[in-house]
């Protein structure tokens, strides 16, 4: 496998229901992402992960909870969602946090649908 | 804060017609990088074009190139002689600190 990866590729879910979703890259980087893409809507970055550090929560309810044991990998467990929480989840990644010098590089998506 | 501007929310062109996609960013950042990515249906964020703001030469990759005008704040993508593959979205992005995307341009091309 190259580049970003994320499964599941699509989810149905109940509001009541526990997920989650997995990214996993294979270009050897260190920050890793998650961005929320709803319809009529600029990507919103959701978090940031610097050697497996969390350094950027941006305002992101408590039913989403992100994890990231290693460089390679990173989920972002789901509980309790709304059905406006329904979005394409992008993952990326890249080498690192160096300003705005790192290129991103983004895994296909999980297009999740809460109903 | 900064913001990313496309104006144009969909275009439409012929195969191996010339086409140029609009973006204007606000920021006072001196240092930046920007981008064009682009989005087909199959939903993958691919990579198309990257350029440094302190570099006066306009990026170039194969089809795809960029006009910045960083007085203008204006970064438009070039994509010559189009193809059926480039039917996608297109999303202008800026990057000082946090990487921020416009709304993107929907493009068809038609055969």
């Amino acid at each position: 496998e190259t580049g970003v990866t994320q499964t599941p590729r699509h989810l149905v879910m109940g509001m009541t229901n526990k997920k989650s979703l997995k990214c996993e890259q294979h270009l050897g980087h260190n920050a890793m992402y998650w961005y929320k893409q709803s319809a009529k809507k600029p990507l919103e970055l959701m978090f940031v992960y610097n050697f497996k550090e969390q350094t950027e929560n941006n305002s992101v309810p408590s039913r989403f909870s992100p994890e990231c044991p290693n460089s390679s990998h990173l989920f972002l467990h789901l509980h309790t969602l709304q059905p406006e929480d329904s979005a394409l989840y992008l993952c990326a990644s890249s080498q690192g946090l160096a300003g705005g010098r790192e290129t991103q590089y983004f895994g296909p998506g999980t297009r999740l649908l809460v109903l | 804060a900064q913001t990313v501007t496309q104006s144009q929310p969909e275009m439409s062109v012929q195969e191996a017609e010339t086409v140029t996609l609009s973006c204007t960013y606000d920021t006072s950042e001196n240092n930046y990088y920007l981008f064009w990515y682009k989005q087909p249906p199959s939903r993958q964020m691919i990579l198309v074009i990257r350029q440094e703001a302190y570099k006066q030469q306009n990026a170039t990759e194969n089809r795809f190139s960029v006009n910045f005008q960083k007085a203008a704040k204006s970064f438009s993508l070039k994509i010559s002689d189009s193809q059926l593959g480039d039917t996608a979205m297109y999303f202008c992005a800026f990057q000082a600190q946090k990487l921020v995307f416009g709304q993107g341009t929907r493009l068809t091309i038609n055969p």
